[in-house]
């Protein structure tokens, strides 16, 4: 397996532009988290997924973020509009409800300017 | 709520010398407990995992952690730490009966010859 897979690695927006991160989960897994890192805050839980369906989205800071999961193979988080502040290194992670322990992607280091 | 407490949050060491990195947990149920490290722009590799049982585990790279739950804590040692060792290293639990990590701030461990 290729493991969990995000896209694009990284990325410059602009101040307001909209922006959207990619992840392709493991295959047969069936929980997905979105994490956030930063130097101030670490590694935050911004929501996850059991079975394509938010259970907990308490971690998304404001409305101007979401995230969907059209299918078991695909997720996106939404960023719009883009603030600075946003900058960070976005983590997907996916699970199987065999195991205990998450695997994660590469991340997106995300930079707003 | 569960919160996860990494005491240092860097620890400078010479090749081959030992290694103890802390972590101490606050839960009102009990845990799952994971060590995570984190590569210079990688995303994140389990390390070991305490689900149960002896409280002595071993994990990848030679490193292992010892689980004592009248203390709340989860130290990671290496009795020889090599250059390649050098990254950034994240304690982890899930709670009983939920799915999300919550980690804590990292240790930045700098190994040098």
């Amino acid at each position: 397996d290729a493991g969990v897979i995000q896209s694009p690695r990284h990325e410059v927006t602009e101040m307001g532009q909209e922006v959207t991160l990619r992840c392709k989960p493991i295959s047969g897994h069936n929980s997905l988290f979105w994490y956030r890192q930063t130097m101030m805050r670490g590694l935050e839980l911004l929501i996850y997924f059991n079975n394509n369906v938010p259970i907990d989205d308490s971690g998304m800071p404001e409305d101007r973020f979401s995230a969907k999961m059209p299918n078991a193979s695909f997720s996106t988080l939404k960023i719009q509009p883009s603030e600075p502040r946003d900058s960070a290194v976005y983590f997907c992670a996916s699970r199987s409800v065999r195991n205990t322990e998450a695997f994660f992607g590469q991340g997106t280091r995300l930079t707003v300017v | 709520a569960q919160s996860v407490t990494q005491l240092d949050s860097q620890v400078p060491v010479f090749e081959e010398a030992p290694v103890e990195l802390r972590c101490n947990y606050s839960s009102s149920v009990s845990v799952y407990l994971f060590w995570y490290v984190q590569y210079p722009n990688q995303g994140l590799q389990l390390l070991l995992k305490y689900l149960s049982g002896s409280t002595l585990v071993k994990g990848i790279n030679g490193f292992e952690a010892e689980f004592n739950k009248s203390q709340t804590s989860f130290h990671l040692r290496k009795p020889s730490v090599h250059i390649s060792d050098t990254a950034e290293y994240f304690c982890a639990v899930i709670p009983f009966g939920r799915t999300a990590l919550i980690f804590g701030k990292g240790t930045t461990l700098s190994v040098s010859s």
